[in-house]
This record gives structure tokens, C-alpha cells and sequence, in this order.
């Protein structure tokens, strides 16, 4: 079964610092890649999503993302962080066109001082 | 920017009772889904909605749940008889096809947290 794995459950990061997230599949193909951000009270935002072509994504604020095949991972990253980038970030896939999103256990990310 | 919104935003109802979760969804989205999220959990998908019909439903999706679209705009979760295991946040999501890809790109709305006591 295809199944996603955010491996980090807590990531503080101080403002102004680079950010990492890691986000791994398992799936035999190449699947529809999405990071979605979740700050408090609040639905979940798309913040990119990998379909084909360039391996490098951007996203809105500021974020990018990379699809490795060798590696079947799509982490998420930021050169620098802001206070308001403190929320919950989801890794999803979906195994083909108009099938249900899979998504990650979420990574909290903290921002620090 | 258009919006999918959820109401109500909270809901504690007693084990047993039926609840209805509502949704606005995007005006011009043909496809619509629930997903819930337990407490700590990952967000699990439930059903999907295209054209008056459930187009794919996962294993939670048993029979105490249903989905409809009553009036065209609203799309509706009820769940039957509520346990306390049904406590979670329900996110309801809509949608346009990418055209190229064919790969769905949700919108989500802020959710409905149910307590089920």
C-alpha cells in the first residue's frame, strides 16, 4: 500500500535560519507530490505540488520543494524562516489522476528567537 | 480568494447522536471530499464527490457515515450514531482537475472539530 512518512514530528528552527522537511513515499510510480501548511485554527494550504517536469519546485511563501526518485522523497525547504512560518506541514501524495490524497503524520515546526 | 467554509467550527455531541457537518464548497469545483484528522494523527481521506455520487470511499467510510448534496451548494457529512472514537477534526475539500496532469489540487476548508462525549 502507498503510504507517506514525514519522519520529524517537531523541528525548532530559529528566525532567519534555513529549513529542511523531510517527506518519503512508498509508491512503485512516480506520484502527484503536494506540501499543505496548517497554522492554527486554520484549513490546510497548499503551499506547492510536483507533477512532472522540473524536479525543483517553488511555492508561495518563499518555500521549495525537491522530488528525488532515487531517493523517493519531496522535502520541503526555506532559505530563511519567519516567526510566521510556525505551523503544521503536511506531506501528501496521490497515486494518480483524481485519486484520494495520502497524506503524512505532519511536522510541527517551531520558530524561535 | 475563494474559500471553502465549514460549519460549525466546533460540535460536542453525546455518543449516540447523529451530527451533521456542513460545507460551502468552492462555487465553481465539481469534485468534493471529507477528510478527518484524529487528535496526534495523520489526515485519513474519506469520500469523495463527483457528480451526485460517491466516486471513492475509504474503509473508514462505513455506514453510519453518508454524504449528500442537498440544495447544490451545501455538502454534507452526517454521521449516524456517533462513538466516542469519531472524535476529530473533519476537513471538507473541493476541487478543479488540473488540466494537464489530471491530478486533483484541493482546496480545504478550516475544519469542524467534533466531540463526541
Amino acid at each position: 500500500a502507498q503510504s507517506v512518512t514525514q519522519p520529524d514530528i517537531h523541528i525548532t528552527v530559529s528566525e532567519g535560519a534555513s529549513l529542511e522537511l523531510r517527506c518519503n513515499y512508498s509508491y512503485g510510480a512516480t506520484p502527484y507530490l503536494f506540501w499543505y501548511v496548517q497554522s492554527p485554527g486554520q484549513g490546510l494550504q497548499l503551499l506547492l505540488k510536483y507533477f512532472s517536469g522540473d524536479t525543483l519546485v517553488q511555492g508561495i511563501k518563499g518555500f521549495e520543494a525537491e522530488f528525488k526518485r532515487s531517493q523517493s522523497s519531496f522535502n520541503l525547504r526555506k532559505p530563511s524562516v519567519h516567526w510566521s512560518d510556525a505551523a503544521e506541514y503536511f506531506c501528501a501524495v496521490a497515486t494518480g489522476a483524481g485519486t484520494a490524497l495520502i497524506f503524512g503524520k505532519g511536522t510541527t515546526l517551531s520558530v524561535s528567537s | 480568494e475563494p474559500e471553502v467554509t465549514q460549519t460549525p467550527s466546533h460540535q460536542v455531541t453525546q455518543m449516540g447522536q447523529e451530527v451533521i457537518l456542513r460545507c460551502v464548497p468552492i462555487s465553481n469545483h465539481l469534485y468534493f471530499y471529507w477528510y478527518r484528522q484524529i487528535l496526534g494523527q495523520k489526515v485519513e481521506f474519506l469520500v469523495s464527490f463527483y457528480n451526485n455520487e460517491i466516486s471513492e470511499k475509504s474503509e473508514i467510510f462505513d455506514d453510519q457515515f453518508s454524504v449528500e448534496r442537498p440544495d447544490g451548494s451545501n455538502f454534507t457529512l452526517k454521521i449516524r450514531s456517533t462513538k466516542l472514537e469519531d472524535s476529530a477534526m473533519y476537513f471538507c475539500a473541493s476541487n478543479v482537475r488540473d488540466s494537464r496532469s489530471g491530478a486533483n489540487v484541493l482546496t480545504f476548508g478550516a475544519g469542524s472539530r467534533l466531540t463526541v462525549l
